[in-house]
């Protein structure tokens, strides 16, 4: 148990449709953040948040929408996905931004129909 | 841009010693860390190196040498549960996020 939770664990979606993946650490972190990782390919950063602020958006198509509602929980909101979107998406989280130590969810596996 | 090279591939026996290495290019260098993920699972914090030399923990150690930009993780005393990707990942400044290799897979035989 790293104390980072990240539900669904697992989640099938059509291209139409809209979904949430949540987040939540209960490590008392400053800074929150969202991989994708694919086959065969590092941890793409996706976003960042610092005492609930975006602070870096890694040029990630508008279909991913995250939120922030406080230093506890980030979200990432989904929506008219494409397939080469099925990937684990991960969720981290540190201290402060930098070189911290990053503890991480145990991700959703997403598949894209 | 900044990269970060890694085996991708590494096969050693239980028992044994093993060395992952990691090469780095990068507009800053602050730290140098190591991360571990088994298949299914959440990349979990190994080791890190601040300054060059050795930094040990149990059966895993991690290198830094600066001027080269490299590192090394090496774990002694392989166990079948050792068989995971390994990550390095620099982080290029204090306040600036990490940046993660593609990872090596490592597979153990008994």
């Amino acid at each position: 148990e790293t104390g980072v939770t990240q539900t669904p664990r697992h989640l099938v979606m059509g291209m139409t449709n809209k979904k949430s993946l949540k987040c939540e650490q209960h490590l008392g972190h400053n800074a929150m953040y969202w991989y994708k990782q694919s086959a065969k390919k590092p941890l793409e950063l996706m976003f960042v948040y610092n005492f609930k602020e975006q602070t870096e958006n890694n040029s990630v198509p508008s279909r991913f929408s995250p939120e922030c509602p406080n230093s506890s929980h980030l979200f990432l909101h989904l929506h008219t996905l494409q397939p080469e979107d099925s990937a684990l998406y991960l969720c981290a989280s540190s201290q402060d931004v930098g070189g911290d130590i990053q503890y991480f969810g145990a991700g959703t596996r997403l598949s894209v129909l | 841009g900044q990269s970060l090279e890694q085996p991708s591939e590494v096969t050693a026996v239980e028992g044994a010693i093993v060395q992952i290495n990691c090469t780095y290019q990068t507009s800053g260098f602050y730290g140098l860390s190591w991360y571990q993920q088994h298949d299914g699972g959440a990349p979990t914090f190994l080791s890190y190196n601040g300054l060059d030399g050795l930094e040990e923990t149990g059966r895993f150690s991690s290198f830094l040498s600066r001027s080269d930009s490299y590192g090394y993780l090496l774990l002694q005393e392989l166990q079948m549960k050792d068989s995971a990707s390994y990550f390095c990942a620099v982080s290029r400044d204090r306040d600036d996020k990490i940046i993660f290799g593609k990872g090596t897979r490592l597979h153990i035989l008994p």
